[in-house]
């Protein structure tokens, strides 16, 4: 089955750091590009980072130089290292295969920033 | 960036009737716009990408028009399992950036 799962979420104190992972299957990495979309119930669905399958990287201003994109095709995942967290990254994190739009998202992890 | 004001914020219709949605750019796309389809509980699912070209699995019932900024989805029947958010998203330009959402609720 084609699908992406994401891991690494949890309750982090603000400052702290996080990686989400998101692991593919049926399908091979290496052939798409990937991006990190997070979900708040107050400000929708926000772009946070890319990368294409040339690993070209691209980051939301608002975590760029915290948050680091990065793809391992050996083990079919992609990541997140999300650095100095605050509490506005509170959100639902989805990765998706991404041509300008997401045909395949995962189910998503929650991320919460909180003392 | 571009900004995508989608209305109305919620849709009430019945079963079997037509839903039309909107999405407004602030400044042309160009055709680079998606739609997507999210229930409760549950990761976005793309509906429509390019501004009318279906996803694979994508019922026709479901069109996508439109062009530069004023884009619409219909849904030409409403199914029970049709009711949900939709939210369309520009790749016209960077950032891509979302629409805030309508909901379809039954009526």
């Amino acid at each position: 089955e084609v699908q992406l799962l994401e891991s690494g979420g949890g309750l982090i104190q603000p400052g702290g750091s996080l990686r989400l992972s998101c692991a593919a299957s049926g399908f091979t990495l290496n052939s798409y590009g990937f991006t990190w979309v997070r979900q708040t119930p107050g400000k929708g669905l926000k772009w946070v980072s890319g990368i294409s399958n040339s690993g070209t990287t691209y980051y939301a201003d608002s975590v760029k130089g915290r948050f680091t994109i990065s793809r391992d095709n050996s083990k079919n995942t992609l990541y997140l290292q999300m650095d100095n967290l605050r509490a506005e990254d509170t959100a639902l994190y989805y990765c998706a295969r991404w041509n300008g739009c997401g045909d395949l998202w995962g189910q998503g992890t929650l991320v919460t920033v909180s003392s | 960036e571009i900004v995508l004001t989608q209305s109305p914020g919620t849709l009430s219709l019945s079963p079997g009737e037509r839903a039309t949605l909107s999405c407004r750019a602030s400044q042309s796309v160009s055709n680079y716009l998606a739609w997507y389809q999210q229930k409760r509980g549950q990761a976005p699912r793309l509906l429509i990408s390019g501004a009318s070209s279906r996803a694979t699995g994508i019922p026709d019932r479901f069109s996508g028009s439109g062009s530069g900024t004023d884009f619409t989805l219909s849904i030409s029947r409403l199914e029970s399992e049709d009711f949900a958010v939709y939210y369309c998203q520009q790749y016209g330009d960077s950032p891509r950036t979302f629409g805030q959402g309508t909901k379809v609720e039954v009526k």
